[in-house]
């Protein structure tokens, strides 16, 4: 199975800061099409998660653009550029390149 | 309205079985592949299962497999998770979500969430 691990697991932030959380696989999630197989969730407290990237890169339906993903093959980046306070909740990066399909443990976001 | 629903959860013994559904709505359901993700408490998110469109195509978590099976009736837009042999360490809220793709595998994209259905396993 492709592990994933995330950096920091605790992340204050300070709003209108930014802040970037990193997700590194065990193996590519590039194919040959050029697609990295990399999405980011939020799940706020208490509710069901949501997306917020998709593809390593591609912003969700009615995602703020302050959200932005980056990275190739087995390093990527989910950057803030701007952090609000409705942005706290816990993100997990998860990989979809090869199943089973695999989730990073979890990087807690919360307000200084 | 575009959304999933899931039920069946409950409290059930070690070794018993339970199935989950997941009524869809609002989207085209056969068109995409959907997925099974699990939450046990205070813990983060475990893939559990998904299925292609049409229901040719299945994988499972290793923690899992050989004892939950996917399906789907794309007739009744409804998805669902047959669990055998459950143990204390399948306690969880378990989410169905829509991928963006048709396939099984790769997928992307899980851009539609349940409110999840909480099963809990103990005697």
């Amino acid at each position: 199975d492709i592990v994933m691990t995330q950096s920091p697991l605790s992340l204050p932030v300070t709003p209108g800061e930014p802040a970037s959380i990193s997700c590194r696989s065990s193996q590519s999630l590039l194919d040959s099409n050029g697609f990295n197989y990399l999405d980011w969730y939020l799940q706020k407290p208490g509710q069901s998660p949501q997306l917020l990237i998709y593809l390593g890169s591609k912003r969700a339906s009615g995602v703020p653009d302050r959200f932005s993903g980056s990275g190739s093959g087995t390093d990527f980046t989910l950057r803030l550029s701007r952090v609000e306070a409705e942005d706290v909740g816990v993100y997990f990066c998860m990989q979809g390149a090869q199943a089973p399909f695999t989730f990073g443990p979890g990087t807690k976001v919360e307000i200084k | 309205q575009v959304q999933l629903v899931e039920s069946g959860g409950g409290v059930v013994q070690p070794g018993r079985s339970l199935r989950l559904s997941c009524e869809a709505s609002g989207f085209t359901f056969r068109s995409h592949g959907m997925h099974w993700v699990r939450q046990a408490p205070g813990k983060g998110l475990e893939w559990v299962a998904v299925i292609s469109y049409d229901g040719s195509n299945e994988y499972y978590a290793s923690s899992v497999k050989g004892r939950f099976t996917i399906s789907r009736d794309n007739s009744k837009k409804t998805l669902y998770l047959q669990m055998d042999t459950l143990r204390a360490d399948d306690t969880a809220v378990y989410y169905c979500a829509k991928g963006i793709p048709i396939s099984g595998s790769p997928q992307y994209g899980m851009d539609l969430w349940g409110q999840g259905t909480t099963v809990t396993v103990s005697s």
